[in-house]
Order: structure tokens, then sequence, then C-alpha cells
């Protein structure tokens, strides 16, 4: 079975500062997906970024890029420039291929609440 | 943008009582799921639903859980006697097919189930 690993319950960031989140993962696939959401408070989950593990050039949107370690089974979520809508809890999730008629479910890590301050 | 729809977006119900949420995935998406979140915990998975039949389900998706997908665009979940430790935010997701425009994951907004 899968397990995603978040080891920073709570962060802090300034505004317009960079920020570091970090998730580990532990599966015997070769091939999946990560993945990282963002909960605001609204308690809506909402994508920010999606990894392929076949893919080595690392993902980013805009603010948001990953630091993708496929041998350590590491997956951090960098956010620049850090807004104050920023503020939430980020949700790290592995997923196994889906593969034609089979569904695949999303392992989610305990989260990190992430508190942008002025 | 596509969107996964849920509703109601609140619920309240008295011990015992059965509820159904209600989750409308994206129209072209085949695989649908069913998610839990009791507040201030993570999110854990409860079903996948593929072909009108379930795929995978938790440990959590005991005889008091179904789903069923009653007319082609609803997605239900029925929970028939409800505990207090049902209380959480209930997720709908919806996905499609591995490398198609839009396939990813895409969650509702969630219904908070409140039982008293």
């Amino acid at each position: 079975a899968q397990t995603v690993t978040q080891s920073q319950p709570e962060m802090s960031v300034q505004e317009a500062e960079t920020v570091t989140l970090s998730c580990t993962y532990d599966t015997s696939e070769n091939n999946y997906y990560l993945f990282w959401y963002k909960q605001p408070p609204s308690r809506q989950m909402i994508l920010v970024i999606r990894q392929e593990a076949y893919k080595q050039q690392n993902a980013t949107e805009n603010r948001f890029s990953v630091n993708f370690q496929k041998a350590a089974k590491s997956f951090s979520l960098k956010i620049s420039d850090s807004q104050l809508g920023d503020t939430a809890m980020y949700f790290c999730a592995f997923m196994k291929p889906l593969n034609t008629g089979t569904a695949s479910k999303l392992t989610f890590g305990t989260g990190t609440r992430l508190q942008v301050t002025l | 943008e596509p969107e996964v729809t849920q509703t109601p977006s609140h619920q309240v119900t008295q011990m015992g009582q059965e509820v159904i949420l209600r989750c409308v995935p994206i129209s072209n998406h085949l695989y649908f799921y069913w998610y839990r979140q009791i507040l201030g915990q993570k999110v854990e998975f409860l079903v996948s639903f593929y072909n009108n039949e379930i795929s995978e389900k938790s440990e959590i998706f005991d005889d008091q859980f179904s789903v069923e997908r009653p007319d082609g665009s609803n997605f239900t979940l029925k929970i028939r006697s409800t505990k207090l430790e049902d209380s959480a935010m209930y997720f709908c997701a919806s996905s499609g097919i591995q490398g198609t425009r839009g396939w990813g994951y895409t969650f509702g907004s969630g219904t908070r189930l409140t039982v008293v």
C-alpha cells in the first residue's frame, strides 16, 4: 500500500517570500502521479500542480513549482512570491495510473497548514 | 471550466436517519469517487465507481454506505443509519481517461454532514 508523509504540520511565510512544503511517499510502483492540493478555509479541494513520475522535468504552474526526486521518493512544493491568498491547508497526494476499466484512488498526506503573513 | 457539483452544501441530520449526498460529475468523465474528511484530519478515500459498479472501497465503506448512479448524470452516496462519527465533509470527485483533455481529478466543493 502507498503512504504519503507530510512532516510539517504548520508553516509560516511572509508575503513575497518563498516557502517550500515537504512531502515523501512510499510505493513499489514505477509509474504514478503526484499532486499538491490546496484547501482554503472554504474547504474546497483545489488542484495546485501535478507531476507524472515518468517525466524527469519538474512541473511548474506560475508561482508554484515542485522538486521531484524519484529515487528519494520526495515531492516538495515551492511557492514563490507568497501571497495572502495562499494561506490554506496543502495536501500532497499519490495516485497509481488510471488504466482502462480501473479507477484509481488518491492517497493523501496529513497536510501542512500554511500561513502567509504581512 | 467544467465543475463537479455537490448538493446540499450542508446537511444536518439526526442520528439513525438516512442521508443521501448528491453529486453531478463532469460530463465526459468516467470514474467517480467519494472521499471523507473529518474536521482537522486528512482526506480519506471511501469508494470508487466505474461502469456502473464499485471499483474499490475502503474499510470505512461498510454496509451502512452505498453508491448509485441512477440516471447517468447524478452520482449519490447514501448512508443508511447515520452515526455521530459520520459527521464530516464529504467530497465527490471525477476523473477522465488518462491523457485526454481535462482527465485529472476534479473535486466538488463538498457536503458538510453534521449528525446530531
